[in-house]
């Protein structure tokens, strides 16, 4: 049974960096074959797929382009987990962040989530 | 405003069948057959109902169903069930390695 463990603070300050991380259980990030994603829900935007990390021989990255010149989502081999780094955050980054595997290897569906953590942009 | 359109608001009675529309475009729903169906009650995250337009996910009752036709996709609800009443979201792969999500639609079990 795979699970994926949400850590990292609820507050961020403007044009600060949002940080979070996504642990592993079940399976490896270095997996050949899902991609490991972060995705945000508010109420102003709704669902929202920000980006993913895989391994296929190398390491890949995709961001969407709403945020891919802020965005940086890195895997921890060693760790087992995943990170999402935002850069420059405004109130309008305000949101509940979840992690998500995409166990079809494209772009498809995601069939494991984290829990979810709430991220306040605010001073 | 979301990439694909679905209702605010669908309901029935126990027993009843519900549909819920999803509407985008050649770009996205209409273009690919992965189109993919989320359950979310309040305060949870979401949980995977269909994928690639019609497939359950093992554990997923097969009172939920889904379907498309050209840039709509449909989930259905057969024989309505109280723990049924959440909101609904479906995403479609929408190229360029994007995908998007609909705006929602939360069903009432009356």
């Amino acid at each position: 049974q795979v699970q994926l463990q949400q850590s990292g603070p609820g507050l961020v300050k403007p044009s600060q960096t949002l940080s979070l991380t996504c642990g592993i259980s079940g399976d490896r990030v270095s997996s050949n074959s899902a991609t490991w994603n972060w995705i945000r829900q508010s109420p102003s935007r709704g669902l929202e797929w920000l980006g993913r990390t895989f391994h296929r021989s190398k390491w890949y990255n995709d961001y969407a382009g709403s945020v891919k010149s802020r965005i940086t989502i890195n895997p921890d081999t060693s760790k087992n987990q995943f990170s999402l780094q935002l850069n420059s955050v405004t109130p309008e980054d305000t949101a509940v962040y979840y992690c998500a595997r995409d166990s079809s290897g494209w772009v498809d569906y995601f069939d494991y989530w984290g829990q979810g953590t709430l991220v306040t942009v605010s001073s | 405003q979301s990439a694909l359109t679905q209702p605010p608001s669908a309901s029935g009675s126990p027993g009843q069948s519900v549909t819920i529309s999803c509407t985008g475009s050649s770009r996205d729903v209409g273009g690919y057959i992965y189109v993919s169906w989320y359950q979310q009650h309040p305060g949870k995250a979401p949980k995977l109902m269909i994928y690639e337009v019609s497939n359950r996910p093992s554990g997923v009752p097969n009172r939920f169903s889904g379907s498309k036709s050209g840039n709509t996709a449909s989930l259905t609800v057969s024989g309505l069930q109280a723990e049924d009443e959440a909101d609904y979201y479906c995403s479609s792969y929408a190229g360029s390695n994007n995908v998007v999500f609909g705006g929602g639609t939360k069903l009432t079990v009356l």
